[in-house]
């Protein structure tokens, strides 16, 4: 059974910075590119970030170039968002998720929440 | 960015009622479209993908169709656990974009 479960969510002031982490399981993590979505609450969905099999290619969203990192270790499973320079627009719940193009698994969530 | 316009935002049908969901694009997305069902507290789950594939597990009741710029999402004989948002997202182009949703609930 495919699980990935996120970590690392908390309420953090402006302009700091958080990481938060996802483990999977159920499946051969490095054959999947992994991405990262974003839902601030009560709307709708935004991807954010997505990463290659091999970490060597990142993609981004406009609003988090330059200030988020996407990462992986394929020997621990694990799928990373370095999150620096943190605005009040980042606040959201965030879903690691499975890369398909489509995304066909999901985490449960981890809340952000950005404000002093 | 591909703008992906959903409608209708809210809908309301009784149980057994066939459902049309819709999503128009912005520009051609060649079928690379999927739909998501988030029900209340949950994350989404993969519905639909390549605009009328059925993702595994998924009842047969949930299909997709269209072509271009015009997609939809139909639920035959609606079931109280059909009560969720329903998403739209296109992959032809980065960044991948989604639309902003349709609540369903029960009449």
């Amino acid at each position: 059974e495919v699980q990935l479960v996120e970590s690392g969510g908390v309420l953090v002031q402006p302009g700091r910075s958080m990481k938060l982490s996802c483990a999977a399981s159920g499946f051969t993590f490095s054959s999947f590119p992994m991405a990262w979505v974003r839902q601030a609450p009560t709307k709708g969905l935004e991807w954010v970030a997505t990463i290659s099999t091999s970490g060597g290619s990142t993609y981004y969203r406009d609003s988090v170039k330059g200030r988020f990192t996407i990462s992986r270790d394929n020997a621990k499973s694990t799928l990373y968002l370095q999150m620096d320079s943190l605005r009040s627009e980042d606040t959201a719940t965030y879903y690691c998720t499975r890369d398909r193009d489509y995304f066909d698994y999901w985490g449960q969530g981890v809340m952000v929440t950005v404000s002093s | 960015d591909i703008q992906m316009t959903q409608s209708p935002a809210s809908l309301s049908a009784s149980l057994g009622e066939t459902v049309t969901i819709e999503c128009r694009a912005s520009e051609d997305i060649y079928s690379n479209l999927a739909w998501y069902q988030q029900k209340p507290g949950n994350s989404p789950q993969l519905l639909i993908y390549d605009a009328n594939s059925l993702a595994d597990g998924v009842p047969s009741r949930f299909s997709g169709s269209g072509s271009g710029t015009q997609y939809s999402l139909k639920i035959n004989s609606l079931q109280s656990e059909d009560v969720a948002s329903y998403f739209c997202q296109q992959y032809n182009n980065y960044p991948n974009t989604f639309g902003a949703g349709t609540k369903l609930e029960l009449k």
